[in-house]
């Protein structure tokens, strides 16, 4: 089963920073937060992944509350493009064999 | 940075025909590689996990001898789906984890439609 829960969709105005939260209460403390995001009919694609500090990049924002049981991707000025899928996953980063699970994920939809 | 390529992106089939579908990660060694199926407005679902050199790890309810998956070598796995039936049509994704940084990149996806 999936360790995290997202809301099922969310709209943004065009512009207007897009706020994603993640609820992730039972993550371990060797697993990073990995966000990827799905346009229609193509595969996921990687935004952005963290531990415990906020991260950035030049996508997007990651936010880790210091429990870590919840995060939030921010988009900073959503566009039309980045209407998708956000899915947040939570997994230990190393060599071993670990099976990586997706949640229903958020359907976010920028509005012109 | 990290590629996958998965091919096709898309194939029609005959019922009762076999479908290979290819992922190869293009400028990384893939210690291990996912492979997902999608079926319309739903999450991607974990079929089976496959590491090079050994058979592949699949998850309940999915038939090993229907799904076959080859994993031969650092950068190619291959998934077949046997005797393909109507409702084995699907939007199917490798995934493949960098044996350096193990990050995960996902293939842009395979449409299978059989009729």
């Amino acid at each position: 089963d999936a360790k995290t829960t997202q809301p099922t969709s969310m709209d943004c105005a065009e512009g207007r920073a897009a706020n994603l939260p993640c609820n992730h209460s039972t993550i371990s403390g060797n697993e990073y937060v990995y966000w990827y995001r799905q346009i229609h009919s193509q595969g996921p694609q990687y935004i952005i992944h963290g531990l415990k500090n906020n991260e950035t990049n030049e996508m997007a924002s990651l936010i880790i509350t210091e429990d870590r049981k919840s995060s939030t991707l921010i988009l900073p000025h959503a566009t039309l493009r980045d209407t998708a899928v956000y899915y947040c996953i939570v997994r230990v980063v190393s060599g071993g064999y670990q099976k990586v699970t997706f949640g229903t994920g958020t359907k976010l939809q920028v509005i012109p | 940075g990290a590629v996958v390529s998965q091919h096709p992106s898309w194939v029609i089939c005959k019922s009762g025909t076999s479908v290979k579908i290819e992922c190869r990660s293009l400028d990384f060694q893939a210690t291990t590689m996912f492979w997902y199926r999608q079926f319309p407005k739903q999450s991607l679902m974990l079929m089976a996990t496959s590491n090079e050199g050994s058979k592949a790890t699949y998850e309940q309810g999915v038939e090993k001898d229907k799904f076959l998956i080859n994993h031969a070598s650092l950068t190619l796995s291959t998934l077949t789906v046997t005797s393909a039936h109507p409702e084995d049509s699907s939007f199917y994704i490798c995934s493949a984890q960098d044996r350096g940084t193990y990050g995960y990149t996902f293939g842009s996806g395979t449409r299978l439609t059989v009729v």
